[in-house]
């Protein structure tokens, strides 16, 4: 069981705006910024979204992140063929001292 | 370029040994705190550990499952971090990635696969 708490499945149609939870506690989401990850079968995974909202460079403004309390989300608006992925959330935990990955999502455009 | 290359991933029996490096390239090495990251076959991540940099004297944080048996270390002078595995189980079958802790975990490498297996 992971930590952090992902639903496991998520879809949208193209065009349309899907958001993805992920939950956690005090000593995590609670008290340090969250990170989403995109990664596609096969691949590395790619940093989308760091310090809860802040996007890197090369990452398109249909990816937005924010977080209130012990909770947090990815919005994707927008929704793309491409965007079909799993998506993982991030934190430290500090009562582990050490990250913690939510279980990912995989996120299905029909 | 920045680029994280592993290598060092095979076979190996359950409590035996194996370990891993990560040539970095193209970014100042030794400014950069550095993490591993596990994927087990049909799994999601799992953080494995990180070491920080000499300004905070590399130290070092494990996940509670590899704590005792995983090291992490690191030579700044060949852009090079590593991960000795001993005590090896069947559930440390994964992809291990190398990854740089900036921001965020924000360059990956390709990944080595470690199989443990009899």
């Amino acid at each position: 069981q992971s930590v952090l708490t992902q639903p496991p499945s998520a879809s949208g149609t193209p065009g349309q705006r899907v958001t993805i939870s992920c939950s956690g506690s005090s000593s995590n989401i609670g008290s340090n910024s969250v990170y989403w990850y995109q990664q596609f079968p096969g691949t590395a995974p790619k940093l989308l979204i760091y310090r809860n909202n802040q996007r890197p460079s090369g990452v398109p403004d249909r990816f937005s992140g924010s977080k209130s309390g012990t909770s947090a989300s990815l919005a994707i608006s927008g929704l793309r063929s491409e965007d079909e992925a799993d998506y993982y959330c991030v934190a430290w935990d500090d009562s582990l001292s050490g990250r913690v990955f939510g279980g990912g999502t995989k996120l299905t455009v029909l | 370029e920045v680029q994280l290359v592993e290598s060092g991933g095979g076979v190996v029996q359950p409590g035996g040994s194996l370990r891993l490096s990560c040539a970095a390239s193209g970014f100042t090495f030794s400014d950069h705190y550095m993490d591993w990251v596990r994927q087990a076959p049909g799994k999601g991540l799992e953080w494995v550990g990180r070491i920080r940099n000499k300004v905070k004297s590399y130290t070092t944080e494990y996940a509670a499952s590899v704590t005792g048996r995983f090291t992490i270390s690191r030579d700044d002078s060949k852009s090079s971090l590593f991960l000795q595995m001993n005590c090896l189980k069947t559930e440390d079958t994964a992809v291990y990635y190398c990854v740089r802790d900036n921001y965020g975990l924000d360059v990956w490498g390709q990944g080595t696969t470690v199989i443990v297996s009899s």
